[in-house]
């Protein structure tokens, strides 16, 4: 069973709007989530971590929202820009280790 | 600061073969996990070295192993291998330090393994 989920397999967006891409969790007792990026045949980039004793983190154009009640976590990218196409994986990180644990990914694609 | 360095970018094997993989942490971190990204499964934990000791492993057969060396260094090894083992194998490192529970990982960008 999927412990994180991610619904969307892809998601379009024009350039200067804003991109929201979503992520479920089933275990209550995580604590800390990540979004990584990633290109063709790269691994993935680091992107932006929130801990469950926040609601919000932002950095730039990105901010994170984690809604521990819904079990919902989501990342928010404004203005979109061409370059951010690629796919977003949300992670968490297992408590206790380094074992990150992923979502099935999104594919962000921004039109000029 | 360099970056995780995968060792060979591409690998075409056979099936029976075995295969061996590389990775260089970042420079201080002692933590390395290894995953495997294919189409179906998406991003897979293998397993996580931290000080030379394996500390976590994913649910993986046995042909799937690895070590990790006194300087960081990892390796994964691949033994019989199955034409389901075609992937991209991602290595990636963290500081590991007890000190915060926070830390993020740093993905090299990883090996692709042809199996034929």
């Amino acid at each position: 069973d999927q412990q994180v989920k991610q619904n969307s397999p892809s998601l379009s967006v024009q350039e200067g709007r804003i991109s929201i891409l979503n992520c479920d969790y089933t275990n209550s007792m995580f604590d800390y989530f990540l979004w990584y990026k990633k290109y063709p045949a790269e691994g993935p980039t680091f992107l932006i971590s929130i801990s469950s004793i926040k609601d919000k983190n932002e950095d730039g154009r990105f901010t994170v929202f984690l809604n521990k009640s819904a079990k919902h976590l989501s990342l928010h990218i404004v203005p979109s820009q061409p370059g951010d196409s690629a796919v977003y994986f949300c992670a968490i990180m297992e408590g206790g280790s380094e074992k990150l644990v992923f979502g099935k990914g999104t594919k962000l694609t921004v039109n000029p | 600061k360099a970056g995780v360095t995968q060792t060979p970018r591409y690998l075409i094997k056979t099936r029976g073969q075995q295969v061996t993989l590389s990775c260089s942490p970042i420079s201080g971190h002692r933590s390395v996990s290894w995953y495997q990204q294919t189409p179906g499964q998406g991003l897979q934990f293998l397993f996580e070295y931290f000080s030379e000791t394996q500390r976590n492993k994913g649910n993986f057969p046995g042909r799937f192993s690895g070590r990790q060396f006194s300087n960081s260094r990892s390796e994964m090894n691949v033994s019989t291998l199955e034409l389901g083992d075609s992937a991209l194998y991602l290595c990636a490192s963290s500081s590991g330090a007890a000190v915060s529970r926070y830390t993020e990982a740093f993905f090299g960008q990883g090996t692709r393994l042809t199996v034929v």
